[in-house]
């Protein structure tokens, strides 16, 4: 098993620019996640999803959106870049309820000029 | 909502003594508390969590205790090696309006010096 995968791993992007973020996890995890790792803040929630075709908001929605159209993909859109969009982008996944370990992917890093 | 402070923001060992991290929550109704080692230009790891019905934990040279009452967990590491440096994250679970929600601390960088 790859375990949960993303892409791209570095991006730069000039404030106004549009991208996507791609999470892919091959461990038939009902749950997916989509956190921002910025320094001192620890990680923090933006959208997450409990199924295929279902979405919610996290902590920090405000310029994302996101769609789960297939259970293993968890996407993350940024219509508009802004250079408080700079950050660490991880994506998780998590079985289903009663197991509670979320599986980190490896990251992607973006920087918005 | 939930809050998590953690504490030290930074921590420096020798290779061997221990190392404790402190994190409070502010939920009583949160009932889970993992622990993640983040090494550098990785995701993070899950390295031991606790259930609110236990108060300690231990997996060879790590253990997380739990103090329900006062709102606190904390992590050991003893016997620290070089390959224990780090940023290391407690987090702490609530149910949310769709499933759990983790939220996690600031985070600790730890340093082991040989």
């Amino acid at each position: 098993n790859a375990g949960v995968t993303q892409t791209p791993k570095f991006r730069v992007l000039k404030t106004g620019q549009s991208m996507t973020l791609l999470c892919a996890q091959d461990m038939n995890h009902e749950y997916m996640y989509w956190y921002r790792q910025d320094p001192g803040m620890g990680l923090r929630l933006i959208h997450y999803s409990v199924g295929e075709g279902t979405t919610a908001k996290g902590e920090v929605p405000d310029g994302y959106n996101v769609s789960r159209l297939k259970k293993q993909n968890f996407l993350l859109g940024l219509e508009s870049a802004a250079p408080s969009q700079t950050s660490v982008y991880f994506c998780a996944s998590r079985y289903r309820d009663g197991q509670e370990t979320q599986y980190f992917g490896p990251g992607t890093r973006l920087l918005v000029l | 909502g939930e809050n998590v402070e953690q504490h030290p923001s930074t921590l420096s060992v020798q290779e061997g003594d221990s190392a404790v991290i402190k994190c409070t929550y502010s939920d009583s109704a949160s009932n889970y508390f993992p622990w993640y080692k983040q090494e550098l230009g990785k995701g993070p790891q899950l390295i031991i969590d606790i259930r609110s019905n236990v108060g300690e934990k231990k997996d060879q040279r790590i253990a997380v205790t739990l103090n329900k009452t006062a709102k606190h967990f904390s992590l050991h590491i003893t016997e620290t090696q070089p390959e224990d440096s780090a940023v290391y994250f407690c987090a702490a679970s609530i149910k949310w309006a769709a499933g759990n929600k983790l939220t996690f601390g600031g985070g600790t960088r730890v340093l082991v010096k040989p």
